[in-house]
C-alpha cells in the first residue's frame, strides 16, 4: 500500500512566521502534490512537482513556495504566515504515468494561524 | 472554474439500502475520472477509477458509470454499512491538463441505523 506520511496533523502558528509542512512518500512516486482544503471551496492545487527540484505553480501558489531535493519529499513553505492561511493541507503523490494514476493523499495537516 | 460538480451536497440513506452519488463534469476533454472518499480527520482516501473508454467498472460494492454523452459520473455503494459515512469526492483528469486532478466539492453521505 502506498503511504503518503505528513509529518504533522495539527500546527498553529503566530502571523509572520514561516511555516515548513513536510510530506513523505514510500513509493517512489515522481509526482507529488500540494493542496489545501477549505468549506465550500473543495480541493484546490497550490504547488506540484514532476521531479526532483522540479515546481509547477497550481491555481493559487500566491503566499506559498516547495521544495522537492529528494524523490520521496515534497516540502510547503510559507514563507511568512497569514490568517487566510488557516486551512486543511493535504499531500498526494503518484506514479509516472500520470493521465492513468489516482492521486494517493496523506491525512493533512490542519494548521491555524493567529 | 471548476469544471466538476455534484448534483447533491448531502445524501441520507438507510443501513443496508444502496446508495447513488452523482457528479456532473463539463470538460469533454476529461479522460480519467476517480472517485475518493474522506472520512473525518482523514486524507481523501482512493475508491475506485474508471477510464472514457469504459462506461461502467465495478468493485467490491461499489460501482461506477459514466455516461460521456451528458458528461455525468455516478458512484454506487451496495448493501450501504455505517463504515461508508463520508464526504465522497469525484474527480477528474483531462488531457493536457499535466495529469492534475479537478474535484468537486464532495457530497457528505450519513448513513442512518
Amino acid at each position: 500500500d502506498v503511504k503518503v506520511t505528513q509529518s504533522s496533523r495539527y500546527l498553529v502558528k503566530r502571523t509572520g512566521e514561516k511555516v515548513f509542512l513536510e510530506c513523505v512518500q514510500d513509493m517512489d512516486h515522481e509526482n507529488m502534490f500540494w493542496y489545501r482544503q477549505d468549506p465550500g471551496l473543495g480541493l484546490r492545487l497550490i504547488y506540484f512537482s514532476y521531479d526532483v527540484k522540479m515546481k509547477e505553480k497550481g491555481d493559487i501558489p500566491e503566499g506559498y513556495s516547495v521544495s522537492r531535493e529528494k524523490k520521496e519529499r515534497f516540502s510547503l513553505i510559507l514563507e511568512s504566515a497569514s490568517t487566510n492561511q488557516t486551512s486543511m493541507y493535504l499531500c498526494a503523490s503518484t506514479s509516472g504515468a500520470r493521465e492513468n494514476s489516482p492521486l494517493h493523499f496523506g491525512n493533512g495537516t490542519r494548521l491555524t494561524v493567529t | 472554474g471548476e469544471s466538476v460538480g455534484l448534483h447533491l451536497p448531502t445524501l441520507s440513506v438507510q443501513e443496508g439500502d444502496n446508495s447513488i452519488i452523482n457528479c456532473a463534469y463539463s470538460n469533454s476533454a476529461s479522460d480519467y475520472f476517480i472517485w475518493y472518499k474522506q472520512e473525518s480527520g482523514k486524507g481523501p482516501q482512493f475508491i475506485i477509477d474508471i477510464r472514457s473508454n469504459m462506461d461502467k467498472r465495478q468493485g467490491q460494492r461499489v460501482t461506477v458509470l459514466l455516461n460521456k454523452t451528458v458528461k455525468h459520473l455516478s458512484l454506487q455503494i451496495a448493501a450501504t454499512q455505517p463504515g461508508d459515512s463520508a464526504v465522497y469526492f469525484c474527480a477528474e483528469i483531462w488531457r493536457g491538463s499535466q495529469g492534475n486532478l479537478i474535484f468537486g466539492k464532495g457530497t457528505k453521505l450519513s448513513v442512518k441505523p
